[in-house]
C-alpha cells in the first residue's frame, strides 16, 4: 500500500462548483496532516493543516478520520485561481519538529469558466 | 513576509560532475530539509538537518549526497558525481516558530546530461 494515496484526477469543474478530494495514508503513527497546493513547476505551498475536529478556512474545509486513516478537502464555490495540484501530506513527527513530510502524488484540479 | 530562497533557479550539468545547490532558510528557523521532485512524480524527502547535523535521511540520500551549513545563513546540498536520474527539481524547506510549518523555497531545477 502506498504511504499516501490520492486520486490523480484530473478533476475538471466549472467555476462555482464544489469539489472534494480524498486521501488515505498507511502509517497509523502519522501525527500531522496537511493539504498543500502546487502550481505547475512551482514549490508546494501550505493550504491548511488538518485536524481531527475538522477545520475550515473560507471556502476550504478539511477533515481527518484517524480510525479510517482518511483525509479530505472540500472546495466550495471554486474559482479559476483554484486550478492547481492539491497534495495530501502527512508526517511522522520527530521530537520537536514536524519531521520529514510524506507527500501524495497529488490531485490535479482544473476550474473552467 | 520572510521566505526561503534558493540558487540557482536552473542548473545544467554533465553526468559525473559535482553540483552544489544553495538555500537560504528563514532566519529564525532551526530545522532544514531537502526534498526532490522528479518530473511528473511526487515530492520525496531527502534529508533533514538540525543543530548542525543530519537528523534523518531517506534511502535516496546515498554517499553521493551531502549537506552542510557552512555559515549562519546558507544551507547547501552537494551531489558529488551526478547521474542522469538525479535530474529533478530540488526544494529546500525550513521549519520554525511560531507555528511548526515547513516553508518551501522556489526550487532548483537540475538537468543532468
Amino acid at each position: 500500500r502506498k504511504e499516501v494515496e490520492q486520486d490523480p484526477g484530473p478533476f475538471n469543474v466549472p467555476e462555482g462548483a464544489t469539489v472534494a478530494f480524498n486521501c488515505t495514508y498507511s502509517n497509523s503513527a502519522s501525527q500531522s496532516f496537511f493539504w498543500y497546493r502546487q502550481d505547475c513547476r512551482k514549490e508546494p505551498k501550505l493550504l491548511m493543516s488538518v485536524y481531527s475536529s475538522g477545520n475550515e478556512d473560507g471556502r476550504f474545509t478539511a477533515q481527518l478520520n484517524r480510525a479510517s486513516q482518511y483525509i479530505s478537502l472540500l472546495i466550495r464555490d471554486s474559482k479559476l485561481s483554484d486550478s492547481a495540484t492539491y497534495l495530501c501530506v502527512v508526517n511522522k513527527g520527530n521530537g520537536g519538529s514536524q519531521g520529514n513530510l510524506i507527500f501524495g502524488k497529488g490531485t490535479k484540479l482544473s476550474v473552467k469558466p | 513576509e520572510p521566505e526561503v530562497t534558493q540558487t540557482p533557479s536552473h542548473q545544467v550539468t554533465q553526468m559525473g560532475q559535482e553540483v552544489i545547490l544553495r538555500c537560504v532558510p528563514i532566519s529564525n528557523h532551526l530545522y532544514f530539509y531537502w526534498y526532490r521532485q522528479i518530473l511528473g512524480q511526487k515530492v520525496e524527502f531527502l534529508v533533514s538537518f538540525y543543530n548542525n547535523e543530519i537528523s534523518e535521511k531517506s534511502e535516496i540520500f546515498d554517499d553521493q549526497f551531502s549537506v552542510e551549513r557552512p555559515d549562519g545563513s546558507n544551507f547547501t546540498l552537494k551531489i558529488r558525481s551526478t547521474k542522469l536520474e538525479d535530474s529533478a527539481m530540488y526544494f529546500c524547506a525550513s521549519e520554525g516558530p511560531p507555528q511548526e510549518t515547513q516553508y518551501f523555497g522556489p526550487g532548483t531545477r537540475l538537468l543532468v546530461l
